[in-house]
């Protein structure tokens, strides 16, 4: 069964701190994958996507890294800011489909 | 400059009622989808068409019906609204079906009384 997992569900940390949140997946063929950041009552923007070819993706203090071989992902923040606080949601593409696999996201919150 | 724009943002209703909500994208995409998203943040596709032809339906209640006038807008009509419909749905749109990057409007939050 095609799912996405994501760990921790969330995290506090202080501001300007780095942080990692990771996506674990099962999901076969595989497309891309792509992490997506979703401010309260906003809707998700996205960070990076991710061909299967490509191990890392920098989006400014936002890093993603991806091995498909063992079908895992990692999101990391770099220096924090209060502004990162939000829910980060990991989404994989099987590309035989037009259904995309949702993880349930992890939340972050930033303290100062 | 809105790429995604939902209206309403907010929608306040009673049970049984008719509701719609709309959705127009001006980033010239040719896929559009309508997500829900419930308490527990958990994002569902329930529908997606691509250049006015729908190409996902979901195991939505028929209640819910899609209509695509055109490629830039998708509207989402709700009949006889249950307590169980109230949830924030959001309209997106891409460029590619399977690889696209998701463009996402702001969502609609819908309270069903």
């Amino acid at each position: 069964k095609n799912q996405v997992e994501q760990s921790p569900q969330s995290l506090i940390i202080l501001e300007g701190k780095n942080c990692t949140l990771q996506c674990n997946y099962t999901v076969s063929p595989f497309s891309n994958l792509r992490w997506y950041k979703q401010d309260t009552g906003r809707g998700p923007v996205s960070l990076t996507i991710m061909t299967f070819s490509e191990n890392t993706k920098s989006n400014g203090r936002y890093t993603a890294t991806l091995d498909a071989d063992t079908k895992q992902s990692s999101l990391h923040i770099t220096a924090s800011q209060l502004s990162d606080s939000a829910s980060y949601i990991c989404v994989v593409s099987p590309g035989n489909t037009d259904k995309l696999i949702f993880g349930t996201g992890t939340r972050l919150q930033v303290f100062p | 400059d809105t790429a995604v724009s939902q209206t309403p943002k907010y929608l306040v209703t009673q049970m049984g009622n008719d509701k719609s909500i709309k959705c127009e994208q001006n980033l010239g995409h040719d896929t559009m989808y309508w997500y829900k998203q419930d308490s527990k943040k958990f994002l569902k596709i329930m529908f997606s068409y691509n250049n006015k032809e729908l190409i996902i339906n979901e195991t939505v209640p028929n209640r819910f019906s899609p209509k695509s006038p055109d490629k830039a807008h998708l509207n989402l009509h709700i009949n006889s609204l249950e307590l169980g419909d109230s949830a924030v749905y959001f309209c997106a749109s891409s460029q590619f079906r399977n690889t696209g990057e998701l463009f996402f409007g702001e969502g609609s939050r819908l309270t069903v009384l």
